[in-house]
């Protein structure tokens, strides 16, 4: 597709449980960047990967929290252990490089019961 | 901390007038700026960008201004039109960082 593709668009999951969420970048686009959004709040950083150098992790909010991207493709997004205060919806970006505008998906909106 | 800011969480404006979104921000470094207009259930959405090197960029009915001083930059749509009506958020990042800073968003309605 044109755009950033993010899957599952919603999510419902027992505290407790992993979750895995997936994003599909705009071919070609090197950066690609991990945000979420909770209930009446601004959009927060999580993690940035840029080609093949380490990802910018400084975002993450605990160590439930990881992602991967392998090459300039797919990245996942794993959050162990779920809790009430990860519901939020999670947005994925990406940009031809890192000095241009980053491309948001739809987001996946993750409920934890 | 709040690097960005948007004090006004919402603004009403009528259909053919001016609407202005401002943003503030405390980081000096700060030397690229954006602007994304979001609709429910959709993720945001690219509208305009401006650099530091500049006080002004326009796209259509949109204009960035940005005043580096009072480190203060706004969005003004002329006209407004109904399907302008989103939340709209405004951003910046420093060239030595990675992420986009966002603010809290502020949500334009435009009355018919």
């Amino acid at each position: 597709g044109a755009g950033v593709s993010q899957s599952p668009s919603n999510k419902v999951t027992e505290k407790g449980k992993d979750v895995e969420l997936r994003c599909d970048p705009i071919s070609g686009h090197t950066a690609l960047y991990w945000y979420r959004q909770r209930l009446g709040q601004g959009l927060e950083f999580l993690i940035y990967f840029q080609g093949n150098s380490a990802p910018d992790k400084s975002g993450l909010p605990s160590d439930r929290f990881s992602a991967e991207r392998t090459g300039e493709s797919v990245s996942t997004l794993t959050i162990q252990r779920t809790q009430q205060e990860d519901s939020a919806v999670y947005l994925c970006a990406s940009s031809p490089h890192r000095g241009t505008e980053a491309f948001f998906g739809q987001g996946t909106r993750l409920t934890v019961v | 901390d709040q690097q960005v800011k948007q004090n006004s969480p919402s603004l009403s404006v009528q259909e053919g007038r001016i609407s202005i979104l401002n943003c503030d921000y405390t980081n000096s470094m700060f030397d690229y700026f954006l602007w994304y207009k979001k609709y429910p259930a959709e993720g945001p959405t690219f509208l305009i960008s401006i650099s530091s090197i500049k006080d002004k960029n326009e796209d259509g009915r949109f204009t960035v201004f940005l005043n580096k001083s009072a480190k203060h930059l706004s969005l003004h749509i002329v006209p407004s039109q109904p399907g302008d009506s989103a939340v709209y958020f405004c951003a910046a990042r420093a060239d030595t960082g990675n992420q986009f800073y966002f603010g809290t968003g502020t949500s334009l309605t435009v009355i018919p």
